[in-house]
């Protein structure tokens, strides 16, 4: 069974930092992209970052809102998203998604994680 | 980046009765679109992919049309537990887009 299980919210204040987790089971990890997307309360969906496979060497793609302030990594079983200079704005349910790949959508999200960027 | 526009941006719907989402991209797709259903509390869940293959588990009620620009999610009869914000995502091209969301609640 696919789990994908976020971690790592919380809140933080302006300029701070946070790292999120996602720890992922149950699919063949390296051959698939990852992504994270987040919700800020009340709106809709907005894309983040991604990663993709190992055979794409793992490449990363961010949104031009993060980019340069947030990290995304992984490791055999994980990915994480550090966040370093942080916003009132990123405050957010996080979540991280698996691409089935072949254009086949994202087929499964995990829980999501509160992110709460507040003085 | 692409900007997807969905309409309407709020439905009312009665249990049994169609209903009808439309979705329009700024540039064409192709077929690379994707729709998505967040219920009340969860997170979202992939209906449609490639403009109109349903996802796994999906009921066929649900359909999926539409090429280029255009596109439409159909519920044939709709059911109570399909109450929630449906968005439409362009797979095209990163960074990955969004509608804006149609929540769908029952009248």
């Amino acid at each position: 069974e696919v789990q994908l299980v976020e971690s790592g919210g919380g809140l933080v204040q302006p300029g701070g930092s946070l790292r999120l987790s996602c720890a992922a089971s149950g699919f063949t990890f390296s051959d698939h992209y990852m992504d994270w997307f987040r919700q800020a309360p009340g709106k809709g969906l907005e894309w983040v970052v991604r990663t993709l496979n190992k055979l794409n060497s793992y490449t990363t793609q961010y949104a031009a809102s993060v980019r340069g302030r947030f990290t995304i990594s992984r490791d055999d079983s994980k990915i994480s998203l550090q966040m370093n200079s942080l916003k009132t704005e990123d405050t957010a349910v996080y979540y991280c998604a698996r691409d089935s790949m072949r254009g086949g959508g994202f087929d499964y999200w995990g829980q999501g994680t509160l992110v709460t960027v507040s003085p | 980046d692409i900007v997807m526009t969905q309409s309407p941006l709020s439905l009312p719907v009665t249990p049994g009765e169609p209903a009808s989402i439309s979705c329009r991209s700024s540039q064409s797709l192709d077929n690379y679109l994707d729709w998505y259903l967040q219920k009340p509390g969860q997170s979202p869940q992939l209906l449609i992919y490639l403009g109109s293959t349903r996802a796994s588990g999906v009921p066929d009620r649900f359909s999926g049309s539409g090429s280029g620009t255009d596109f439409t999610l159909k519920i044939s009869r709709v059911e109570a537990e399909d109450v929630g914000v449906y968005y439409c995502m362009q797979a095209l091209q990163t960074p990955r887009t969004f509608g804006q969301g149609t929540k769908v609640e029952i009248k």
